[in-house]
């Protein structure tokens, strides 16, 4: 079993609508946990912390569920532009900070 | 800034060649790390660097070596290239010891071994 799983997808969904990823981690000493986006053929770009509050910023809201080991990324109103591969990044204390990636979950908004 | 930057784009190379993969970066970041990135599998580290003269290897070294003589670049070497190392490669940087800093990617090389 992976550390870090996520559904590859893709979620095909209409502009506008909201479409919510989540991501299952297994290790309980992890320690933080991140989105990122990735789009076709680039480099991963942070997109948001996720908190043990959760946080909101603008139409995405990532929320950490510690008890069910995982974490969610929600987009309310989705745009054309937000089409890409959202990764999902945990963070845990192994000497130091290892950074184990999701494969990630694809998204292609459809006009 | 230029942030995060790497040469070669792309590259073919046979297998047996060698070759080294530059990465720099401008932000004063002391970690640095390499990854290779390839289908259904995440992104998977391959070396990363804690500052000038400290390396280590990380959870796919083998087939690889690195060096980090200054903070801004952090050299990538294959030392014997196999049809098992086309991938995409990126580099990445970030700054400190905290678990909450952003991790800064480079735009990538995309090798193949034929």
């Amino acid at each position: 079993r992976k550390e870090v799983e996520q559904d590859p997808g893709p979620f095909n969904v209409p502009e506008g609508a909201t479409v919510a990823f989540n991501c299952t981690y297994s290790n309980s000493a992890s320690q933080s946990f991140f989105w990122y986006r990735q789009d076709c053929r680039k480099e991963p770009k942070l997109l948001m912390s996720v908190y043990s509050s959760g946080n909101e910023d603008g139409r995405f809201t990532a929320q950490l569920n510690r008890a069910s080991q995982y974490i969610s990324l929600l987009i309310r109103d989705s745009k054309l532009s937000d089409s890409a591969t959202y990764l999902c990044v945990v963070i845990r204390v192994s000497g130091t900070y290892k950074y184990i990636f999701g494969t990630g979950t694809r998204l292609k908004v459809l006009a | 800034n230029a942030g995060v930057t790497q040469t070669p784009k792309f590259q073919v190379l046979k297998t047996g060649q060698s070759m080294t993969l530059q990465c720099a970066q401008d932000m004063n970041h002391e970690y640095m790390s390499w990854y290779r990135q390839d289908p259904g599998m995440g992104l998977r580290l391959i070396h990363y660097s804690v500052g000038a003269g400290i390396t280590d290897q990380g959870e796919v070294p083998n087939g690889y070596n690195v060096s980090r003589s200054t903070t801004e670049d952090f050299p990538l070497r294959l030392l014997s290239a196999a049809p098992s190392q086309t991938s995409v490669y990126f580099c990445a940087s970030r700054k400190g010891r905290s678990a909450y800093n952003e991790q800064f990617f480079g735009p990538g090389t995309r090798l193949t071994v034929l």
